[in-house]
């Protein structure tokens, strides 16, 4: 599976959009973008994912360059209970390696 | 939406013995699952891939003589640490792949800590 790489942390504010880019440059064809998030001493949480499209949920949208090297997650209105690591995973759909991730720090 | 229940929450043991924890698909059948851990302030590393009816398979440099996974059925994985020692203290998390028409996800379970003594 490809390998991503994202900003070790971020700050936002709340209320405004959190964007987290992640960049996998060395994807494959078949390989989807899945984001997850954890907070603290909890199990991680399914956000988005995505193969070449844009895609939105309730959540999040995710936003996926053309040429598919690189993405973005984008949380429209951050709330406090936004605050987690953000992981950002490449993978051709059977186990989900996870990487350092983002920590995202949403201040009032 | 799918969900994964992980059992018990919380364990505390003492060195020398062995600690089950139980993985569960609630509302739906799980063909494949997969167990991690994670020590403080790091990320998930993938131990094992736990398919039903069959061994399952570890990543590299995991032992499987000291983390026993069994699959027996298509809602139940269990993960078993032998003769646990206090450097197996950490936090285990089990997930499931979605049922078809959500299989590309998985979905995780709240996880088990995991103190020895």
């Amino acid at each position: 599976d490809a390998k991503t790489t994202q900003p070790p942390s971020m700050d936002c504010a709340e209320g405004r959009a959190a964007n987290l880019p992640c960049n996998h440059s060395t994807i494959s064809g078949n390989e989807y973008v899945y984001w997850y998030r954890q907070i603290h001493s909890q199990g991680p949480q399914y956000i988005i994912h995505g193969l070449k499209n844009n895609e939105t949920n309730e959540m999040a949208s995710l936003i996926i360059t053309e040429d598919r090297k690189s993405s973005t997650l984008i949380l429209p209105h951050a709330t406090l209970r936004d605050t987690a690591v953000y992981y950002c995973i490449v993978s051709g759909g059977n186990k989900l390696v996870f990487g350092a991730g983002t920590i995202l720090r949403v201040k009032s | 939406g799918a969900v994964v229940s992980q059992h018990p929450s919380r364990v505390i043991c003492k060195s020398g013995t062995s600690v089950k924890i139980e993985c569960r698909s609630l509302d739906f059948q799980a063909t494949t699952m997969f167990w991690y851990r994670q020590f403080p302030k790091q990320s998930l590393m993938l131990m094992a891939t736990s398919n039903e009816g069959s061994k399952a398979t570890y990543e590299q440099g995991v032992e499987k003589d000291k983390f026993l996974i069994n699959h027996a059925s298509l809602t139940l994985s269990t993960l078993t640490v032998t003769s646990a020692h206090p450097e197996d203290s950490s936090f285990y998390i089990c997930s499931a792949r979605g049922a078809p028409g959500n299989e590309e996800k998985l979905f995780f379970g709240s996880g088990t800590q995991l103190s020895v003594l």
